[in-house]
């Protein structure tokens, strides 16, 4: 069973950056591909992009090109997602996913972001 | 970027009913959609991928259907625990993308 733990919430200022981290247990992590999406408050969903760990190949939305980065650590089953420059529409819940057979079948629990000055 | 549209947004229903939510891509998605049901402060849940395979663990009375461009969520008989927020995702090309969801609420 595929489990996904993120890292806990924050708080960040307008123009800062934010690291969230999401360690995967169960499975064969190096094996498949990890995407980020997030909702903001009372929102939908959206992709940001996705790690093939075994790769270490990352591509991303093009709304986020250039202010996120995806990185994973093989030796910890640990992927990351950083997000630069934030702002306050940035404020939402960050969701890390296993990106299996064009599938998200196993989610993180959520990690809440707040920008706010 | 597949454009998602999800009709209706959200709807009321009863214990019991039959609910049908339907999804529209901008453009053929093939049979690349999936449906995820959210519930209030949790994750998404995978129910339904590739239009009309059942998750391994959801109940039977989910099931899913079209492809291109149109594709259906049926709910044959509405349980008290599947009041909830329905989301369909491409995954025929990236950027993955989803619709803005239904939000089904107890009549």
């Amino acid at each position: 069973q595929v489990q996904l733990v993120q890292s806990g919430a924050e708080v960040k200022k307008p123009g800062s950056s934010v690291k969230v981290s999401c360690k995967a247990s169960g499975g064969t992590f190096s094996s498949y591909t990890i995407s980020w999406v997030r909702q903001a408050p009372g929102q939908g969903l959206e992709w940001m992009g996705r790690i093939i760990p075994i790769l270490g190949i990352a591509n991303y939305a093009q709304k986020f090109q250039g202010r996120v980065t995806i990185t994973a650590d093989k030796s910890t089953s640990t992927a990351y997602m950083e997000l630069s420059s934030l702002r306050s529409e940035d404020t939402a819940v960050y969701y890390c996913a296993r990106d299996h057979l064009s599938t998200l079948d196993y989610w993180g629990q959520g990690t809440l972001v707040t920008v706010s000055s | 970027d597949i454009q998602m549209t999800q009709s209706p947004s959200s709807l009321s229903a009863s214990v019991g009913d039959r609910v049908t939510i339907t999804c529209r891509a901008s453009q053929s998605s093939s049979s690349y959609l999936n449906w995820y049901q959210q519930k209030p402060g949790t994750a998404p849940k995978l129910l339904i991928y590739a239009a009309s395979s059942l998750q391994s663990g959801v109940p039977s009375r989910f099931s899913g259907s079209g492809s291109g461009t149109d594709f259906t969520l049926t709910i044959s008989s509405l349980q008290p625990e599947d009041f909830a927020t329905y989301y369909c995702q491409q995954s025929y090309s990236t950027p993955w993308t989803f619709g803005q969801g239904t939000k089904v609420e107890i009549k």
